[in-house]
């Protein structure tokens, strides 16, 4: 089974500083998908960003990006020029699609976000 | 796009009572469903994958006659907690991925308290 780790609990970055999240997993599979997810304080998850496992090049999504290292079996986020709006639980989750269209999602345990000014 | 309503968005029950959840993809089509809970501070937990017009699948601990879905169209999908107790209290998270792909969305969640 595959498992999802993130090993800080709680962190603490202030307004326009740079700031990178841990996570990392365990698995056989060669094929996979790495994703982050930002739950506000509104509960509402939302899809910070994505990684294929095939896809070589870190992605990116404005502010937000991956450092993905295959190898290694790690998956950092790191968020540039923090934002206050950027206070948020930060899930990494990772998902194989072995069963097709039904394959899960395992969630990290997450990581607190404190933007501070 | 990508928008997935859920509703109520907070119910207080009596124990013994049931409630109903509904789960909505506005703009979209799912054949799959997820349902997700979760406790205070902590992470989502899977209690059961949906797909449409077929029965759902339970994951381990999760008892089948308490948490009833049905999953009846590609744009609704209903969670049914029978016979609440207090220990049901929790925050429930609809989850329906985009049919054909493995892009997945969240509802907003409901926060069901049972006294």
């Amino acid at each position: 089974a595959q498992t999802v780790t993130q090993s800080q609990p709680e962190m603490s970055v202030q307004e326009a500083e740079t700031v990178t999240l841990s996570c990392t997993y365990d698995t056989s599979e060669n094929n996979y998908y790495l994703f982050w997810y930002k739950q506000p304080p509104s509960r509402q998850m939302i899809l910070v960003i994505r990684q294929e496992a095939y896809k070589q090049q870190n992605a990116t999504e404005n502010r937000f990006s991956v450092n993905f290292q295959k190898a290694a079996k790690s998956f950092s986020l790191k968020i540039s020029d923090s934002q206050l709006g950027d206070t948020a639980m930060y899930f990494c989750a990772f998902m194989s699609p072995t069963t097709g269209t039904a394959s899960k999602l395992t969630f990290g345990t997450g990581t607190r976000l404190q933007v501070t000014l | 796009g990508a928008v997935v309503s859920q509703h109520p968005s907070r119910v207080i029950c009596k124990s013994g009572t049931s409630v109903k959840i509904e789960c909505r993809s506005l703009d979209f089509q799912a054949t799959t469903m997820f349902w997700y809970r979760q406790f205070p501070k902590q992470s989502l937990m899977l209690m059961a994958t949906s797909n449409e017009g077929s029965k759902a699948t339970y994951e381990q601990g999760v008892e089948k006659d308490k948490f009833l879905i049905n999953h009846a169209s590609l744009t609704l999908s209903t969670l049914t907690v029978t016979s609440a107790h207090p220990e049901d209290s929790s925050f429930y998270i609809c989850s329906p991925r985009l049919a054909g792909t493995y892009e997945q969305y969240f509802g907003p969640g409901t926060r069901l308290t049972v006294t």
